[in-house]
């Protein structure tokens, strides 16, 4: 199995901060890597595709990176609504894993 | 409009079996992956389980293995989860996910709200 590992677990960061949340592969999976943002009560919602395509309809200041085994989510300019836990998930190969998340805090 | 529907969780014994549905509807049910994803209480999302269109194709996570069985119902466009002998750490909200992996382009677009599986004595 691939394992994910996201970092950090959590952190709190101001309005107009740009924030990078990176997620580690344990083997090479080329760029097979979704994030997704998740608030709580609300469904899982996709942001990024293969490891740097946005989603139809996700603000321009989600952007992702990397290839191989070292990957990272930065949001440019963060915005109140951003407040959520956000994962990382290989679809290289099955299982499927997600990283273990990552909660973001607005101060 | 795309809406996936799950139903069929509960509280049920260790050791116990249940089934869950998920309804699709606003697109070509046979035509993308369905997946499972789980998340217990205050932790993460983890993957269960996927079904190819015509449902030849499954695979499962190590910890529900011979346990659960994925199906999916073309003409019905639903998609199940069977799940047999069932432990305390299966506790969880369960959530069908829709994935058309295009070119081998696997994501999850569209999620259920999720129905909760708890297992108690």
């Amino acid at each position: 199995d691939i394992q994910m590992t996201q970092s950090p677990s959590s952190l709190s960061a101001s309005v107009g901060d740009r924030v990078t949340i990176t997620c580690r592969a344990g083997h090479n999976i080329v760029s097979s890597v979704n994030w997704y943002q998740h608030k709580p009560g609300k469904v899982p919602e996709l942001l990024i595709y293969l490891a740097s395509n946005l989603q139809n309809g996700v603000p321009p200041r989600f952007s992702g990176g990397g290839s191989g085994t070292d990957f990272t989510l930065t949001i440019s300019s963060l915005q109140p609504e951003d407040s959520a836990t956000f994962y990382c998930q290989q679809t290289y190969s099955t299982p499927y894993t997600f990283g273990q998340g990552t909660k973001l805090e607005i101060k | 409009e795309v809406q996936l529907v799950e139903s069929g969780g509960g509280l049920v014994q260790p050791g116990g079996s249940l089934r869950l549905s998920c309804a699709a509807s606003g697109f070509t049910f046979s035509g993308v992956w369905m997946h499972w994803v789980r998340q217990a209480p205050g932790k993460g999302l983890e993957w269960v389980s996927r079904i190819s269109g015509d449902g030849s194709d499954t695979a499962y996570a190590d910890s529900v293995k011979g346990r659960f069985t994925v199906s999916r119902d073309n003409v019905r466009n639903t998609l199940y989860l069977q799940m047999n002998s069932l432990r305390g750490e299966d506790t969880a909200v369960y959530q069908c996910a829709r994935d058309p992996c295009p070119a081998g382009v696997c994501r999850f677009e569209s999620w259920g709200q999720g129905t909760l599986v708890t297992v108690s004595s």
